[in-house]
């Protein structure tokens, strides 16, 4: 068990809808990353949070948005959602928000992920 | 061209025989190198992170990194049954995303 939760663990829905994951990260750490993996595209970045601002961004599309709030726990949010969009969502966290401000880089924890299925 | 490249596989081994996972990458500003194993499209868990060019052991587990041939490798001795898996390289800059292999998928026969 990292210590990273997500919920839920399974979703399906139609396309157009809109779904939310939430994600709360280890006890200490204030850094937190949305990864997607996708059976053609393996495990590719979307998105940085640190302390409630976003820090970097990856190939996140303009549907997809994210947040992190004061009790450093985040929610992506899928919005007009297509077949594409089916896929295994994870969440991973991290103490520091840069790989050189740390000893040991900002080793990421993933959790268990959501399950997406877009029918 | 992919910044991190991975051989699929699948490799199957039987058990007790030396496993060699490898990647090859293109971004000289990789200098984080990690091993993450994946069970069944569960949440990658953290095997082995080196720092630069060098091995590091732990266990039946050994990573090597080779920066100037941009080669990364990881070795599993004595494998067993339950090291059938996943195992994803993941590269990172000086910043923060994590940048993946495809992953190779390993299965260790009794």
């Amino acid at each position: 068990d990292s210590g990273v939760t997500q919920t839920p663990k399974h979703l399906i829905t139609a396309t157009g809808q809109r779904v939310t994951l939430r994600c709360s990260p280890r006890s200490g750490d204030l850094s937190v990353y949305w990864y997607q993996q996708s059976l053609d595209q393996g495990l590719q970045f979307l998105i940085q949070y640190y302390n409630g601002e976003e820090r970097a961004k990856g190939n996140i599309l303009e549907r997809f948005s994210a947040q992190q709030f004061p009790d450093l726990h985040s929610e992506l949010n899928l919005s007009s959602l297509e077949l594409g969009d089916s896929a295994l969502y994870f969440c991973a966290s991290s103490v520091a928000a840069l790989a050189g401000g740390y000893a040991g880089g900002n080793t990421q924890y993933f959790g268990p992920g959501t399950r997406l299925t877009v029918l | 061209q992919k910044e991190v490249e991975q051989d699929p596989g699948p490799l199957s081994v039987p058990e007790g025989a030396i496993v060699s996972l490898n990647c090859t990458y293109s971004n000289s500003a990789f200098q984080y190198f990690m091993w993450y194993r994946q069970y069944s499209r569960k949440g990658p868990e953290l095997l082995m992170y080196t720092y630069s060019s060098g091995n590091k052991e732990d266990g039946r587990f050994t990573a090597q990194v080779d920066k100037s041939s941009k080669y990364i490798s990881l070795f599993i001795r004595d494998s067993q049954p339950s090291d059938s898996a996943t195992y994803l390289c993941a590269m990172q800059t000086s910043g923060s995303r994590l940048t993946f292999g495809e992953g190779t998928q390993l299965t260790v026969n009794p």
